[in-house]
């Protein structure tokens, strides 16, 4: 069971827009930067997000995130099939002292 | 541009031992840290080390604490994790991560090297 809290799945239609969240407490996403990596079938993980709601060089702007209080959320706008991957959020844990990742979200889109 | 070549997975027995290798291309590899995470077949990220650039300080997820070793030689660009004691629940894919800032964040990573603990 993983600190921060992330739906299992998610599924919508091409060009539609959909939104990930991830939950935590006040120990982690609450006094901490959160990021988010994309991670297609068979891949390595990559890079979406970082300090809340920076996007690396190359992630196209359809990539989104914010941060309210203890929670996090990564937007995606304009579904392509190729956006069909695993989702995880993460963040450091004062109180575990440790890097924690969200359990992970597939995202299908169909 | 950034590259991390994994290496050095592969079976072992329960009890065994592996050291895994990184080796990093591309940015100077001193200047910052560096992490492994790793992920059981099927299942999500879980961190397991990071060092510091100069490798003067070292961080451990409890459940490996005490049986695995990260390193660096800088000077060979190179990420090391001795890996003692191996358990089955160690069993997982392995990726070498750049950190972005302190443990923050990974902006890039490797392809994985797979480790499979079985009798």
């Amino acid at each position: 069971q993983s600190v921060l809290t992330q739906p299992p799945s998610l599924s919508a239609a091409p060009g539609q827009k959909v939104t990930i969240s991830c939950s935590g407490s006040s120990s982690n996403i609450g006094n901490n930067y959160v990021s988010w990596y994309q991670q297609l079938p068979g891949a390595a993980p990559k890079l979406l997000i970082y300090d809340n709601n920076k996007r690396p060089s190359g992630i196209p702007d359809r990539f989104s995130g914010s941060k309210s209080g203890t929670s996090a959320t990564l937007g995606i706008t304009g579904l392509q099939t190729g956006d069909e991957a695993d989702y995880y959020c993460g963040t450091w844990d004062n109180s575990l002292n440790a890097v924690i990742f969200g359990g992970g979200t597939k995202l299908t889109v169909l | 541009e950034v590259q991390l070549l994994e290496s050095g997975g592969g079976l072992v027995r329960p009890g065994g031992s592996l050291r895994l290798s990184c080796a990093a291309s591309g940015f100077t590899l001193s200047s910052y840290i560096m992490s492994w995470v790793r992920q059981a077949p099927g299942k999500g990220l879980q961190w397991v080390s990071a060092i510091s650039g100069s490798g003067g300080s070292t961080y451990y997820a409890d459940s490996v604490k005490g049986r695995f070793t990260i390193s660096r030689d800088n000077s060979k660009h190179t990420l090391y994790l001795q890996m003692n004691s191996l358990r089955a629940e160690d069993t997982a894919v392995y990726y070498c991560a750049k950190v972005g800032s302190f443990l923050g964040y990974f902006d890039f990573w490797g392809q994985g090297t797979l480790v499979t603990v079985s009798s």
